[in-house]
């Protein structure tokens, strides 16, 4: 069974930029995570899809955005790049289903960088 | 929001037991997790244990929780120098994982 796939890998990016994130998660999960991951915060949740809907969300500033498709694939969107916005991007999927956490397995990352 | 803390560093010879510990703040919390992220890699799902049981036994690991204290530790045994890596321990909270800062296992021959 192939694992969570995040495309692409690395991305270079300068100031004011947008970039587009995409995430497959394994197949016949239906929920998608995202979360940052840098240095200084450490791993901090973004936000959870689960058919088609965003189903929680962290605390970040509106230039952060996603959506999910009817596979239940995933992307994020960040407008007006930031330098601060460097980090490590991970997706993870579940299975979503009733009204608690299940174990969430992660993709490689994309690794965004800011210049 | 969750307040995650684990030790930064661990460093154990191989084929000895590494303790990883952890504590959290969220009494909510249903499931906690361990996780490991080796250099350039994302997250790989060591295991995890549900917030009704006090210990959960998986090969190498062993998981000990303490409900009353909100503390979680990882025993791993005759560690490996494969070991060497970051440990996460992410208790839930609704839907989202709060992830401690991680601890560096050092495994040396």
């Amino acid at each position: 069974k192939a694992g969570v796939t995040q495309t692409p890998r690395y991305l270079i990016k300068t100031r004011g930029q947008q970039v587009t994130l995409s995430c497959s998660p394994i197949s016949g999960h239906r929920s998608v995570s995202w979360y940052q991951q840098t240095p200084g915060q450490g791993l901090q949740f973004l936000f959870e899809y689960f058919s088609e809907t965003q189903r929680n969300k962290g605390n970040f500033p509106g230039r952060f955005s996603g959506r999910q498709f009817s596979n239940s694939r995933s992307e994020m969107n960040v407008s007006t790049l930031e330098l601060g916005d460097s980090a490590l991007y991970l997706c993870a999927s579940s299975l979503g289903l009733g009204d608690s956490n299940q174990p969430q397995h992660f993709g490689d990352g994309t690794r965004l960088s800011i210049l | 929001g969750e307040d995650v803390e684990q030790s930064l560093f661990l460093s154990v010879r191989e084929g000895d037991s590494s303790v990883i510990n952890c504590t959290y703040t969220d009494s909510s919390s249903t499931y906690l997790y361990w996780y490991k992220q080796e250099p350039g890699a994302g997250l790989q799902l060591l295991t995890y244990i549900f917030s009704n049981m006090d210990m959960k036994q998986d090969q190498r690991l062993t998981v000990l929780l303490n409900k009353k204290d909100k503390h979680l530790s990882l025993r791993i045994a005759d560690t490996q120098t494969g070991d060497s890596a970051i440990y996460f321990c992410a208790p839930n909270s609704g839907y989202a994982l709060n992830f401690g800062k991680g601890t560096s296992l050092l495994v040396t021959p």
